[in-house]
C-alpha cells in the first residue's frame, strides 16, 4: 500500500541551530512529495514538493531532495528561526487521476530563542 | 484571491444524529478533497470530487458521503455519528491535475458527545 512515515517529535532547538525532519515512504507507484506546515491556528500550507526522483524542493530556506533509492525525502534548513515553530507534514500523491494525499503523521517543531 | 472557506468552524453533536459540512474552494477550482484528522490516525484521505463527480474515494464507511455541485463548493456528511468521528475535518482545493498543490481551508472541528 502507500503511506508515509515521519520522525516522531516534537523536536525543540535553538534559534540557528540545523533542521532535519526524516520522511520515508511507500508507494505503489511513482509518487510527487510534499512538505506541508501548520502554523499554530491555521491551516496547511504547502512548504516545497518534488515530482519526480532527484529533484530537489525548497522554499524559505527549506530543502528535500526526492530519493528514489532510499524512498526518502527528509526535510533540512540550515538555520531555523523562532518564527518556524509548526508543524511538519510529509505526503505523497500517488494517483495519476487527480488528487489523492498520504500523510505522515506530522512533526512538532519549536524554536527557542 | 480568497482562500478555501469551511463552515460551520466548529460543530457539536450528539451520537446518532447527522452532520453537513460545508467547504467552499479558490476560485477556479475544480477539485475539493475531504481529510479527518485526528491525533490517533493524523491525517486521512476522505474522498475527491472534480466537476460534480467523485473521482477518489479512501477507505472510510458508508456514513461518510459527500457531493459537489457546479459551482464547485463541495459538502460532506455523516449520518449516524460516532463518538469517534470527533476530529478536525479539512478541506482542500486544486485545479484538478494530478500531482498538484492542494490549498487547505482552516477546518471544522466536531465534537460527538
Amino acid at each position: 500500500g502507500n503511506s508515509v512515515t515521519q520522525m516522531e517529535g516534537p523536536v525543540t532547538l535553538s534559534e540557528e541551530a540545523f533542521l532535519t525532519i526524516n520522511c520515508t515512504y511507500t508507494a505503489t507507484g511513482y509518487p510527487s512529495l510534499f512538505w506541508y506546515v501548520q502554523y499554530p491556528g491555521e491551516g496547511l500550507q504547502l512548504l516545497l514538493k518534488a515530482t519526480k526522483a532527484d529533484d530537489k524542493g525548497s522554499n524559505k530556506g527549506f530543502e528535500a531532495t526526492y530519493r528514489k533509492e532510499t524512498t526518502s525525502f527528509h526535510l533540512e534548513k540550515g538555520s531555523v528561526q523562532v518564527s518556524d515553530s509548526a508543524v511538519y507534514f510529509c505526503a505523497l500523491d500517488i494517483t495519476n487521476t487527480g488528487n489523492q494525499f498520504y500523510f505522515g503523521t506530522g512533526t512538532s517543531l519549536t524554536v527557542i530563542p | 484571491k480568497a482562500g478555501v472557506t469551511q463552515t460551520p468552524r466548529y460543530l457539536i453533536k450528539t451520537r446518532g444524529q447527522q452532520v453537513t459540512l460545508s467547504c467552499s474552494p479558490i476560485s477556479g477550482h475544480r477539485s475539493v478533497s475531504w481529510y479527518q484528522q485526528t491525533p490517533g490516525q493524523g491525517l486521512q484521505f476522505l474522498f475527491e470530487y472534480f466537476s460534480e463527480t467523485q473521482r477518489n474515494k479512501g477507505n472510510f464507511p458508508g456514513r461518510f458521503s459527500g457531493r459537489q455541485f457546479s459551482n464547485s463548493r463541495s459538502e460532506m456528511n455523516v449520518s449516524t455519528l460516532e463518538l469517534g468521528d470527533s476530529a478536525l475535518y479539512l478541506c482542500a482545493s486544486g485545479e484538478g491535475s494530478s500531482y498538484n498543490e492542494q490549498f487547505f481551508g482552516p477546518g471544522t472541528r466536531l465534537t460527538v458527545l
